[in-house]
């Protein structure tokens, strides 16, 4: 079945202590991206990637690192998180746009973080 | 400032009833305009995606329209049921080969039996 995978589901930390989420997708997609959702906000984006080891910020990426080191796997990691990075985070993918034809975004989940 | 807002905020109808669902936006350039449906701890699910040049999109009873001339769109459903109970979720992307995405807040949608 084709999925976008994202663990945990839930995870409680504490500030300061490191944490990896995952995301994998078995499509394909050349594009993956991380965004975080609050409440009264619409998703924002984090990070993006359009290919292995090809990454760029998006609109709130302070705190926050990613890597692409297989073209399946894309993890958000927190060096040292902070109460205000609690949020639900979305992993999405996507194939590249051609010739005029857009192609769907398919989200993982989520995964509700809670930094204490 | 790249924006996507959306109205009603939420709404309540009865099952079988149709809807509609408002998006405006002030993207620029604008590249295609995406609707998204949200079940409630689960990810956004793909609708319709339309470029400047369509100006409806149909997906079962869900059909999406746009003006990009006044960079307006909505998202009509018809015959309600209870599973299309949900928030829907506007999004614009900027610029063609870009991959920025402006998402909407969200219309929160309740079917009641």
């Amino acid at each position: 079945e084709a999925q976008v995978t994202q663990n945990p589901r839930y995870l409680i930390t504490v500030t300061g202590k490191k944490l990896t989420v995952t995301c994998s997708q078995n499509m394909n997609h050349e594009y993956m991206s991380w965004y975080r959702q609050d409440p009264g906000l619409g998703l924002r984006q984090i990070y993006y990637s359009m290919n292995v080891e090809v990454t760029d910020k998006g609109d709130v990426p302070e705190g926050y690192k990613v890597s692409r080191k297989e073209k399946r796997n894309f993890p958000l990691i927190l060096e040292s998180p902070s109460p205000n990075q609690t949020s639900l985070y979305f992993c999405a993918s996507s194939l590249i746009s051609r010739g005029g034809r857009y192609e769907k975004l398919f989200f993982g989940s989520g995964t509700q973080l809670s930094v204490l | 400032k790249n924006q996507v807002e959306q109205s009603p905020q939420s709404l309540i109808i009865l099952e079988g009833k149709n809807c509609t669902l408002q998006c405006n936006y002030t993207v620029s350039p604008f590249s295609n305009l995406r609707w998204y449906k949200q079940d409630t701890g689960r990810g956004p699910v793909s609708l319709t995606i339309m470029t400047f040049s369509e100006n409806t999109k149909s997906n079962g009873r869900y059909t999406a329209t746009l003006d990009a001339d006044t960079k307006q769109s909505s998202l009509h459903i018809t015959a309600s049921q209870l599973s299309d109970s949900a928030s829907y979720i506007c999004v614009v992307s900027a610029g063609p080969g870009t991959y920025k995405y402006i998402f909407g807040t969200g219309t929160r949608l309740k079917v009641l039996a």
